[in-house]
């Protein structure tokens, strides 16, 4: 056990509609990261936040968004959904406290789009 | 995006086996993770290593991080049952993103 939670565990939703998913960081932590994973494939960076703030993106588009909240929990906010966004996502909590920080995973909220 | 190369992709071994896996970059890194995922579960992180040349244990779990900064390695002696699962290394520069591998799933043959 991590401490990271997310909600909700499944979700099925259809084409151009907008998902919202939540992520629990550890206590402690201050930091959150989300990651898309494909079937079959390593989890993507999608972004991350760090004390409310967006630190860093990868190659997603704008209608993956997010939020960070001053309890440290965080939501990823997907809209006009494709085909191609049915995954597993994953959020990771961290403390930035020096050069290296190590990520804890929750168990992921699995979205398929219809 | 980018993802590390892993290999082997997949690997069937008898209990009692074994098991290296190797995961190599184009580009640097300075810190290398190890973790397992299990169906329908996120990745646990099984060993970080953060320097150079550096070799980890963490029970019969063994990784080293690559001389090059470019590759990392995880050896598994006398797998068990409970080792089965998907083996994802992962590096990181710095405070930013982890890059994963693309995965090693390991069978254990009955």
């Amino acid at each position: 056990e991590t401490g990271v939670t997310q909600s909700p565990t499944h979700l099925i939703k259809t084409r151009g509609q907008q998902v919202t998913l939540r992520c629990s960081s550890q206590s402690g932590h201050n930091t959150v990261s989300w990651y898309q994973q494909a079937l079959g494939q390593g989890p993507q960076f999608i972004f991350q936040y760090y004390r409310e703030e967006e630190n860093g993106r990868g190659n997603f588009p704008p209608r993956f968004s997010g939020l960070q909240f001053p309890n440290y929990s965080s939501e990823l906010n997907v809209n006009a959904l494709e085909l191609d966004d049915s995954a597993l996502y994953l959020c990771a909590s961290s403390t930035k406290t020096g050069v290296v920080e190590t990520q804890y995973f929750g168990p992921g909220t699995r979205l398929l789009v219809l | 995006g980018q993802q590390l190369n892993q290999s082997p992709q997949s690997m069937f071994i008898q209990e009692g086996e074994d098991v290296s896996m190797n995961c190599t970059s184009s580009s640097i890194f300075n810190t290398w993770l190890w973790y397992k995922q299990d169906p329908g579960e996120g990745p646990v992180l099984l060993i970080a290593l953060y320097k150079a040349g550096e070799l980890t244990s963490n029970g019969r779990l063994t990784a080293q991080f690559g001389i090059t900064r470019k590759d990392s390695f995880l050896n598994i002696s006398a797998s068990i049952p409970s080792d089965v699962g998907i083996y994802f290394c992962a590096g990181a520069f710095g405070n930013e993103k982890l890059t994963f591998g693309t995965g090693t799933r390991l069978t254990i043959i009955p």
